[in-house]
């Protein structure tokens, strides 16, 4: 079956821009999560949603990154006002619920110029 | 805070002999994951560990967790270029939601 997918595989962006990275999680999983993953490093934690609601989002690095998952599908990673230091791979998970395991996307690589 | 180291960070195999990598972790946890990373790809899931003792394996690999020492091994049994890739574990804290937190990953390098 279809697995978690991503888009863009690709965003190069300019510095002070917004962007908008999109996941589809595979059909019928409830949980969702967002993680960077920064060159040479393991992923990082930024957003986890049960159904439409964030059930944490503590991982999230500040008030420029919000995410959204409107019909308890489709989740949305939204960065405003874009630093280099962003630049990064971001990585969508979804699970069935939250007590299984995580099947990870392909991830979007973002750079920021 | 939890955290998670894995060591060594790069191990360079010879072909045909046997190694194991290592995941330590710094507080209560429900559950162990073992992923794997080729360079550019996403993270493939190698192995859950659920319970103190906990022993699984696929092909070459053998995964195993001792919970009271937080401590997690991955057993490599006559390597093969095949396996050339970097492992992560990555464990949830216990009592919580399943967010993970990753170690650094163990790159291993295969030589003939």
């Amino acid at each position: 079956g279809a697995g978690v997918s991503q888009t863009p595989s690709n965003k190069v962006t300019e510095k002070g821009k917004y962007v908008e990275l999109r996941c589809d999680p595979i059909s019928g999983h409830t949980a969702l999560y967002w993680y960077r993953q920064s060159l040479g490093q393991g992923p990082e934690f930024l957003i986890y949603f049960q159904g439409t609601g964030a059930a944490d989002d503590s991982g999230l690095p500040n008030d420029r990154f919000f995410a959204v998952r409107p019909e308890g599908s489709v989740s949305t990673l939204k960065i405003q006002r874009t630093e280099r230091g962003d630049s990064a791979v971001y990585l969508c998970a979804s699970s069935p619920n939250s007590y299984n395991e995580q099947f990870f996307g392909p991830g979007t690589r973002l750079t920021v110029l | 805070e939890l955290k998670v180291e894995q060591n060594p960070l790069f191990l360079s195999m010879q072909e045909g002999k046997n190694y194991t990598i290592y995941c330590n972790y710094s507080t209560t946890s429900d559950r162990l994951y073992w992923y794997r990373q080729d360079p550019g790809k996403s993270l493939e899931s190698l192995f859950v560990l659920l319970s103190n003792g906990a022993v699984k394996q696929e092909g070459r690999l053998m995964a195993s967790l001792d919970t009271k020492a937080r401590l997690s091994t991955l057993h490599i049994t006559a390597a093969v270029h095949d396996l050339s890739a970097t492992y992560f574990c990555a464990v949830n804290s216990a009592g919580a939601n399943s967010k993970l937190t990753f170690g650094k990953g163990i790159t291993l390098s295969v030589r003939p």
